[in-house]
């Protein structure tokens, strides 16, 4: 099955500096990858996913790109807020079945 | 658009208490309903996928005995927890998804605490 990697596992950036997230796949038939926002105790929130036939979507402050040689995609997160501090997920599909295998998770801390 | 709503959020039993979850998707028929179970502080393992009408399929690792899972209709899939002991304490979260390539949207989860 697939297996997703991401990195780092925390990153505390000052309020207004930029955050970016790494992650990579291992199955170079999938071909969607969601970024999932989760706040302690609460339900993965979709924030942003992008598909193999686009290398870059933007949505406001944030934005991924896939880069399909290499294998790996990631969350670039511009102007951050304090509300942006939460556990954030990245997740390959399993190409036919269409589950979703999550990364690690990265716990992002904005400082004010 | 796209809620999907899971009950109950808190369980603490007595060991030995068979539980079970729902998972409801409120403004769309989901095809596909995933289990997944989460560790604090860890990442969301998947646990099971079912289908309408058909028997789900695990993961592996996940006991299919232990962790029985129904979807009865388009809106709505059960786990139920058998026999359940401290080991099983966990947060359970469910998601659906609609017919062909789409996101999952999650339900909130299930906090289960055995004692």
């Amino acid at each position: 099955g697939e297996n997703v990697e991401q990195h780092p596992s925390t990153l505390s950036v000052q309020e207004g500096d930029s955050a970016v997230i790494k992650c990579t796949y291992s199955d170079s038939a999938s071909n969607y990858f969601p970024w999932y926002k989760q706040e302690l105790g609460k339900r993965p929130q979709l924030i942003i996913d992008i598909r193999s036939n686009v290398g870059e979507k933007k949505d406001q402050r944030i934005a991924v790109t896939l880069n399909k040689t290499a294998k790996h995609f990631s969350l670039h997160i511009t102007e951050t807020q304090p509300e942006d501090s939460a556990v954030y997920f990245c997740a390959g599909d399993q190409t036919g079945a269409n589950n979703l295998f999550f990364g690690t998770g990265t716990r992002l801390t904005v400082i004010p | 658009g796209a809620v999907v709503s899971q009950h109950p959020s808190r369980v603490i039993c007595k060991s030995g208490t068979s539980v079970k979850i729902e998972c409801r998707s409120l403004d769309f028929q989901a095809t596909t309903m995933f289990w997944y179970r989460q560790f604090p502080k860890k990442s969301l393992m998947l646990m099971a996928t079912s289908n309408e009408g058909s028997k789900a399929t695990y993961e592996q690792g996940v006991e299919k005995d232990k962790f029985l899972i129904n979807h009865a209709s388009l809106t709505l899939s059960t786990l139920t927890v058998t026999s359940a002991h401290p080991e099983d304490s966990s947060f359970y979260i469910c998601s659906a998804r609609g017919t062909g390539v789409q996101p999952q949207h999650f339900g909130d989860g299930t906090r289960l605490s055995i004692l």
